[in-house]
């Protein structure tokens, strides 16, 4: 079975400024996808970014990038910039290669502080 | 247009009711999933249809049955619901295969489920 840990349940930071928020995982797959999802208030689930794991680049959308380090099984979230937009819960989440089951992390709270 | 519509968006019923939620999605998916958020906010899969079969199916109550008419619908029909149902149910979909968009959950806006 996969597992997400998320190992920092809130965060804050100030407008402007960057925050990285922590994910590692645990999967014995060679094939798998690795994700953060975005909750704001509306509790709509917005996806930030993907990232393949046969893939060695880290991905990036804008002012949001991974850090993806396969060996630790670690899958960090920077966020550059950070806007007042920006305060939502973000869950990581893995995906087996076809296994159609997204397994999330709990979830860090982040707060922008303006 | 929305991607992934999920109705009704709120729901308060009584204990014992049997209730539905409608999920509908218009992206000409192959897989759709019912996802149940607690009040923790702890995202779990609790069902996937791929092209209307039922391909997950996890530790889940027989009172929750899941319904596909066609690839683009997956309705959630919960019977002698119980106070520990109370929580949010996002519908979601995605495309089989490689590529960008591939193995992406597109998420419907959530049913908030409380039961009194």
């Amino acid at each position: 079975a996969q597992t997400v840990t998320q190992s920092q349940p809130e965060m804050s930071v100030q407008e402007a400024e960057t925050v990285t928020l922590s994910c590692t995982y645990d999967t014995s797959e060679s094939d798998y996808y690795l994700f953060w999802y975005k909750q704001p208030p509306s509790r709509q689930m917005i996806l930030v970014i993907r990232q393949e794991a046969y893939k060695q680049q880290n991905a990036t959308e804008n002012r949001f990038s991974v850090n993806f380090q396969k060996a630790a099984k670690s899958f960090s979230l920077k966020i550059s910039d950070s806007q007042l937009g920006d305060a939502a819960m973000y869950f990581c989440a893995s995906l087996r290669g076809s296994n159609y089951k997204l397994t999330f992390g709990k979830g860090t709270l982040l707060t922008v502080n303006p | 247009d929305t991607a992934v519509s999920q109705t009704p968006k709120y729901l308060v019923t009584q204990m014992g009711n049997d209730k539905s939620i409608k999920c509908e999605q218009n992206l000409g998916h192959d897989t759709m999933y019912w996802y149940k958020q607690d009040s923790k906010k702890f995202l779990k899969i609790m069902f996937s249809y791929n092209n209307k079969e039922l391909i997950i199916n996890e530790t889940v109550p027989n009172r929750f049955s899941p319904k596909s008419p066609d690839k683009a619908h997956l309705n959630l029909h919960i019977n002698s619901l119980e106070l520990g149902d109370s929580a949010v149910y996002f519908c979601a979909s995605s495309q089989d295969g490689i590529g960008t968009g591939a193995n992406v959950l597109t998420f419907g806006a959530g049913s908030r489920l409380t039961v009194l």
